[in-house]
């Protein structure tokens, strides 16, 4: 069975600073990976998705990688600002596309 | 743009009543899924379709159904609400082509 784990759980960081957030999962046959994003009470917004053929995607400022061999993907924030503040979630799409799994988030404060 | 709409923002039901949660989606795609996401538990799937009439179990399908009559809304049902359905539930939506998934603002519910 799946499991996507994303570490730390929160962070903070000063405006400006790069951001990297972590995303493991066990099973490395997967179909894609998706990036979100989700507001306090709000819905997910779709950020990246990437393909298991793709190493990586961007979009802006945004760039996410992957690593099927190792089970990883990483999302890279540059220049980050305090509308960044949300927190950031992963999903693993199970082989046959559908499914996907999500990891528990992080919680990304840029302070001031 | 993509857009996901769900019936309710907010919901607040008793007991043992019958609840419906609407979600319409207006891109013509073949899958859409329900969620629900708990503090803690992070988001879990409870039911996709992948065409019209068709749906399949995901990993916390107890208490809930679902109906597909049209390709554009699926409705997730819960027979006889309980305390522990009390949840923010989440729609989405996705292309058979890359899987991406889009979701709607979600529905909190409440049951008392």
């Amino acid at each position: 069975k799946q499991e996507v784990t994303q570490i730390p759980a929160a962070l903070s960081v000063p405006e400006g600073e790069n951001l990297v957030l972590n995303c493991s999962f066990t099973d490395s046959a997967i179909y894609n990976l998706q990036w979100f994003r989700q507001d306090p009470g709000k819905g997910l917004t779709s950020l990246l998705l990437i393909q298991s053929s793709q190493r990586e995607q961007t979009s802006g400022r945004l760039n996410a990688s992957l690593d099927k061999s190792s089970g990883r993907s990483t999302l890279y924030i540059a220049a980050s600002q305090p509308g960044d503040s949300a927190t950031y979630l992963c999903a693993a799409g199970g082989a046959a596309g559908n499914k996907l799994t999500f990891g528990g988030g992080t919680r990304v404060l840029v302070k001031p | 743009d993509v857009k996901v709409t769900q019936s309710s923002r907010y919901l607040v039901k008793r007991t043992g009543e019958k609840v419906f949660l609407e979600c319409v989606q207006d891109m013509d795609h073949e899958n859409m899924f329900w969620y629900r996401q708990d503090p803690g538990l992070g988001l879990r799937l409870i039911y996709f379709s992948y065409d019209v009439k068709m749906k399949e179990k995901g990993d916390i399908p107890e208490g809930y159904s679902v109906s597909r009559e049209k390709k554009e809304r699926f409705s997730l049902i819960l027979e006889s609400a309980s305390t522990n359905q009390t949840s923010m539930y989440l729609c989405a939506s996705g292309t058979a082509l890359t899987y991406e998934q889009y979701f709607g603002p979600g529905t909190r519910l409440t049951v008392t």
